[in-house]
């Protein structure tokens, strides 16, 4: 069975401290990872899709980047307003659209 | 322009229950999609509909949860005879099809069984 997991499940930083998310997948065939944020009380927003390895996308103080194996989200001088929980999934190789993991629950205090 | 929308936001039903949970997608959006979040767990699917193909249900957990979609817009779950265990939030996302992993969620449905 298809596997997403994510470390740390929660991480405190203070504001202006930089660092990393991780996800780390088994799939056969990854045919995309995708990353949302969802903040309390709302359904997940869409952020990041990458496709392959090598792969870089920024938003902001953002920027995810993909392995075969895993995928990090790096989060620069990350601001209080950047609190939520980040969640990656990647399409199931059987017919389920996504596969989510369990999310790492990010809190930045100022 | 309006985002996916569902309703109601909080239902508390006693066990045994039936209870309906409505999503209204974002306009021309031909993929529908229900997951279920449990504290502490990741995201579940439930159930897909694709267009006017026939939906997948492979992630329903029991045959007390069904769903349909009406004009190809509006999609309602049901749950039969709540149990305690279905407590979690509903969620509903939407997307164009081809772009079926950029999904647009809704702000979910907080199903509480006592």
């Amino acid at each position: 069975e298809d596997q997403v997991t994510q470390s740390p499940e929660a991480l405190r930083l203070q504001e202006g401290e930089s660092s990393s998310l991780n996800c780390s997948y088994t799939v056969s065939g990854l045919r995309g990872l995708f990353w949302y944020r969802q903040d309390p009380g709302k359904g997940p927003e869409f952020l990041f899709t990458l496709y392959s390895a090598g792969e870089e996308k920024e938003k902001e103080r953002l920027k995810a980047t993909l392995t075969k194996k895993e995928s990090f989200l790096h989060i620069t001088a990350p601001k209080p307003e950047d609190s939520a929980t980040y969640l990656c999934a990647v399409p199931n190789s059987g017919n389920t659209p996504l596969v989510f993991g369990k999310g790492t629950r990010l809190s930045v205090i100022a | 322009g309006a985002g996916v929308s569902q309703s109601p936001s909080n239902k508390v039903t006693e066990k045994g229950k039936d209870v309906e949970l409505r999503c209204d997608p974002i306009s021309g959006h031909t993929a529908l999609y229900w997951y279920r979040q449990s504290l502490g767990q990741g995201l579940e699917f439930l159930i897909y509909f694709q267009g006017n193909s026939a939906p997948d249900k492979s992630g329903l957990p029991s045959d007390r949860f069904s769903a349909e979609r009406t004009g190809g817009s509006v999609s309602t779950l049901t749950i039969q005879r709540t149990q305690q265990e279905d407590s979690a939030v509903y969620l509903c996302a939407s997307s164009f099809i081809g772009e079926a992993y950029e999904q647009y969620f809704g702000p979910g449905t907080r199903l509480t069984v006592t």
